[in-house]
């Protein structure tokens, strides 16, 4: 069964730098796009980036030139490089996969990891 | 950049009464539109894409309709775990969602 794992969430001061992972299995990893969603506490959620399997990119203007998205189809795994940390990017960060068929819904998302930026 | 506007913010509804939300797009987005439910602590979950397509595994008492800008999402009778928050989905937009309380 699909199954995402975000790691690497936890407190970081503003204006350092954290990693974010998803490892994926349970489906061709490199066939999907796929996307980081975040969710700061008692608000909705907020869409923040997507990398096609092709590689291509795009984000959020919230977090444009701050963060990146890359994937390794090798370890089958997802990353959100986060640089420049500021106290708005507190969230809970869910990866999302898109849906079979394509389209613009996600069909499967990780359970999230809580990244908490604060002096 | 599309806005995706949701109403009522909240719903005050009873187990079994029938659940209507409304989601409206700043411009036409055809038929590109997700319904997602999320409960406490809890990821997403998809319910409908592509407007009225139920995905995997979910029941036939959620339902949606709509094209261009206006969009419903039905649930024709709540159940206890229903009670929940619910967005809607365009793209790399999310509406601000509407919660369902007892």
């Amino acid at each position: 069964q699909v199954q995402l794992v975000e790691s690497g969430g936890g407190v970081v001061q503003p204006g350092r730098s954290l990693r974010l992972s998803c490892a994926a299995s349970g489906f061709s990893f490199s066939y999907y796009g796929m996307h980081w969603v975040r969710q700061a506490p008692g608000e909705g959620l907020e869409w923040v980036a997507v990398i096609s399997f092709d590689g291509s990119n795009k984000y959020a203007d919230s977090v444009k030139g701050r963060f990146i998205i890359s994937r390794d189809n090798s370890k089958n795994t997802l990353y959100l490089q986060m640089n420049s940390l500021r106290t708005e990017d507190t969230a809970v960060y869910f990866c999302a996969k898109v849906s079979a068929g394509g389209g613009i819904s996600f069909d499967y998302w990780g359970q999230g990891t809580l990244v908490t930026v604060s002096s | 950049e599309i806005v995706l506007t949701q109403s009522p913010a909240t719903l005050s509804l009873s187990p079994g009464e029938r659940a209507i939300f409304s989601c409206r797009s700043s411009q036409s987005v055809g038929s590109y539109l997700a319904w997602y439910q999320q409960r406490p602590g809890q990821a997403p979950r998809l319910l409908i894409y592509d407007a009225s397509s139920r995905a995997t595994g979910i029941p036939a008492r959620f339902s949606g309709s709509g094209s261009g800008t206006d969009f419903t999402l039905t649930i024709s009778s709540l159940e206890p775990e229903d009670f929940a928050i619910y967005y809607c989905q365009q793209f790399f937009t999310f509406g601000p969602g509407t919660r369902v309380d007892v």
